[in-house]
Parts: C-alpha cells; sequence; structure tokens
C-alpha cells in the first residue's frame, strides 16, 4: 500500500527566509506526487504536481518541488517566504494518478515577521 | 476553475440525530467525488468514492451503514452521518474530479466542521 511521511509536524520560519517541507513516499510503482495547502477551515489547493518528465516541478506561488527517486523523497521549497504562506501543507501519493490519493500528515507552517 | 461547494460550512447537532452535508460541482460535471475525514493534526482519511449513478466504495474501517453516501447526479453528492455521537465530530472534505482520467485533477470543498453535543 502507498505511504507518505512527513516528518515535520510543525515548522517555523521567519519571512523572507527559504523553505524546505520534507516528504517520503512509499509507493510500488511510478509515483504520482502532489504538494496541497491547506488554510484554516478550508478545503486543499493544488500547489503543484509530478507524473513524470522533468523531476523538478514548478507550482503555483512561487513553490517547486524535487522527485528524487533514489530517495523516494518529493521536497517542497521555496526561496522567500511569505507571511500569507503560512499554512498546513500536505505531501500526497497517487495510486494511478488522481485515481486514489494518499495524503501525509501534513507539515504546519508558522511564518514570524 | 473549477469550484466545488460544500455545505453547510459547519454544524452542530445533538447525539442521536442525523445530518446531511451537500458537496456540488457549480461549474463541471463530477463523474467521481471523494469524501474525507479529518481529525484535528492529522491527515485527510478517505471514507469512501462515488461514482454518479452507481454504489458507493467505502475504505475498509468506515461503516456503511453509519455514513450514508448518494451521488445521485453529476453535480451533487451527499454524506449523511446517522444516529451521530460525539465521537463523530470532525471535519468533513469533499472533493470531486471531471473525468475518470488519471491526470483530471481533484478540486477540494471548504470541509464540513461538525460537532455532535
Amino acid at each position: 500500500a502507498q505511504s507518505v511521511t512527513q516528518p515535520d509536524i510543525h515548522i517555523t520560519v521567519s519571512e523572507g527566509a527559504s523553505l524546505e517541507l520534507r516528504c517520503n513516499y512509499s509507493y510500488g510503482a511510478t509515483p504520482y506526487l502532489f504538494w496541497y495547502v491547506q488554510s484554516p477551515g478550508q478545503g486543499l489547493q493544488l500547489l503543484l504536481k509530478y507524473f513524470s518528465g522533468d523531476t523538478l516541478v514548478q507550482g503555483i506561488k512561487g513553490f517547486e518541488a524535487e522527485f528524487k527517486r533514489s530517495q523516494s523523497s518529493f521536497n517542497l521549497r521555496k526561496p522567500s517566504v511569505h507571511w500569507s504562506d503560512a499554512a498546513e501543507y500536505f505531501c500526497a501519493v497517487g495510486e494511478g494518478g488522481y485515481q486514489k490519493v494518499t495524503f501525509g500528515i501534513g507539515t504546519k507552517l508558522q511564518v514570524i515577521p | 476553475g473549477a469550484v466545488v461547494s460544500q455545505h453547510p460550512s459547519r454544524v452542530i447537532c445533538k447525539s442521536g440525530t442525523s445530518v446531511k452535508i451537500e458537496c456540488r460541482s457549480l461549474d463541471f460535471q463530477a463523474t467521481t467525488m471523494f469524501w474525507y475525514r479529518q481529525f484535528p493534526k492529522q491527515s485527510l482519511m478517505l471514507m469512501a468514492t462515488s461514482n454518479e449513478g452507481s454504489k458507493a466504495t467505502y475504505e475498509q474501517g468506515v461503516e456503511k451503514d453509519k455514513f450514508l453516501i448518494n451521488h445521485a447526479s453529476l453535480t451533487l453528492s451527499t454524506l449523511t452521518v446517522t444516529s451521530a455521537h460525539p465521537e463523530d465530530s470532525s471535519f468533513y472534505i469533499c472533493s470531486a474530479r471531471a473525468k475518470s482520467s488519471y491526470n483530471s485533477p481533484l478540486h477540494f470543498g471548504n470541509g464540513t466542521r461538525l460537532t455532535v453535543t
């Protein structure tokens, strides 16, 4: 069965600092990988996805993620964090694309001025 | 963009009563809808997958008689929590997909906070 591990439950960064959120996955075949963001009391918004091709994927809001098969990782990065980036971030792996998506436990990002 | 409307956003009910949550795709036809449950500080847990016009497929451990799912049209799916108990209190989120192809993205509703007293 597929699974996702997000080792950091809570991360605090200063505004303007760089950000990296870690994600490791377990999946037998070629993974379909996603990062979603959730603001309090809201649904999820897709930041970016990896299906195939270039292992460095660009997303919305200045985020990017790199797929590393050898490390089974799909870490999310942003060079300069804004206060509005404070939210919860979920890494996810899909079976057959969006057919069945399994989410990690989430990383809550706090941004301090 | 594709919009999924979930209603109500917040509901409080008494133990033993039933609560219905609606999930509507506003500007597309949703062949498949998914229902998730999210506990505090935990991830989204897939409860069930529903395809229009057919019975929902429930994940292991989810009581189908407790959580009734109906997907009667291409724009509406409902989740009814029957005989609700305090342990059913949670955040419920639906998502919808327009087509059954692998790369047809999921669109999420804003969730429903259910509190059972």
